[in-house]
């Protein structure tokens, strides 16, 4: 799997929208982008990935850079309850296993 | 609807034991994996069962670790002469189906082992 590269850690107050960026510049064209979050003592809870077009669900949007070598997960309204460890993960067509990094702990202030 | 079940939640044995880790994943999930999580270090894989097909082992750290899938449902995790190196937090994952990058995969909350 493409290695990801993600800020160590960032600050957000509550209420407002956080950008989470990942870099993934070895991306190939059947990489699909992922993104799942820790919170403490919790195992890993899936946000929302894409491939090519940009995305959005109930929890986040994710927007794919139109080269795919980036990514940024945007939090519209951040929470106390989004304080986590945000992991950006890059699977293929054919991949199984999960490869995590050490992903972006975000802190949100109140 | 009912998330992946792991039990125990907590464990703790002594070092020497044998002990069995368990994962019910979600109903008509076709897929299982099994990562574990050490005290400052990241998640990493271990094994991963489909369907019938032989399990990919390829994450297991040794040939004290093993894993059954019985019935394409439960599964379980065993580890025969635990270490303290072994302490960590055991996850179970499943998914819709195997491969393909377009699948999430759902995670339980873990075993959290702890070897004396």
């Amino acid at each position: 799997d493409a290695k990801t590269t993600q800020p160590n850690s960032m600050e957000s107050n509550e209420e407002e929208p956080v950008h989470l960026p990942c870099n993934h510049s070895t991306i190939s064209g059947t990489d699909y982008i992922h993104w799942y979050r820790q919170l403490p003592s919790q195992g890993p809870e899936y946000v929302i990935h894409g491939l090519t077009s940009n995305v959005n669900n109930r929890m986040a949007s994710l927007a794919i850079a139109e080269d795919r070598k980036s990514s940024t997960l945007i939090l519209h309204r951040a929470t106390l309850r989004d304080a986590a460890v945000y992991y950006c993960i890059l699977r293929d067509v054919s991949g199984n296993k999960l490869v995590f990094g050490a992903g972006t702990i975000l802190r949100v202030k109140s | 609807g009912a998330g992946v079940s792991q039990s125990p939640s907590n464990k703790v044995t002594e070092k020497g034991k044998d002990v069995e880790l368990r994962c019910d994943p979600i109903s008509g999930h076709t897929a299982l994996y099994w990562y574990r999580q050490s005290l400052g270090q990241g998640l990493e894989f271990l094994i991963y069962f489909q369907g019938n097909s032989a399990p990919d082992k390829s994450g297991l750290p040794s040939d004290r670790f093993s894993a059954e899938r019985t019935g394409g449902s439960v599964s379980t995790l065993t580890i025969q002469r635990t270490q303290q190196e072994d302490s960590a937090v055991y996850l179970c994952a499943s998914s819709l189906v195997s491969g393909g990058g377009n699948q999430p995969q759902h995670f339980g909350d873990g075993t959290r082992l702890s070897i004396l």
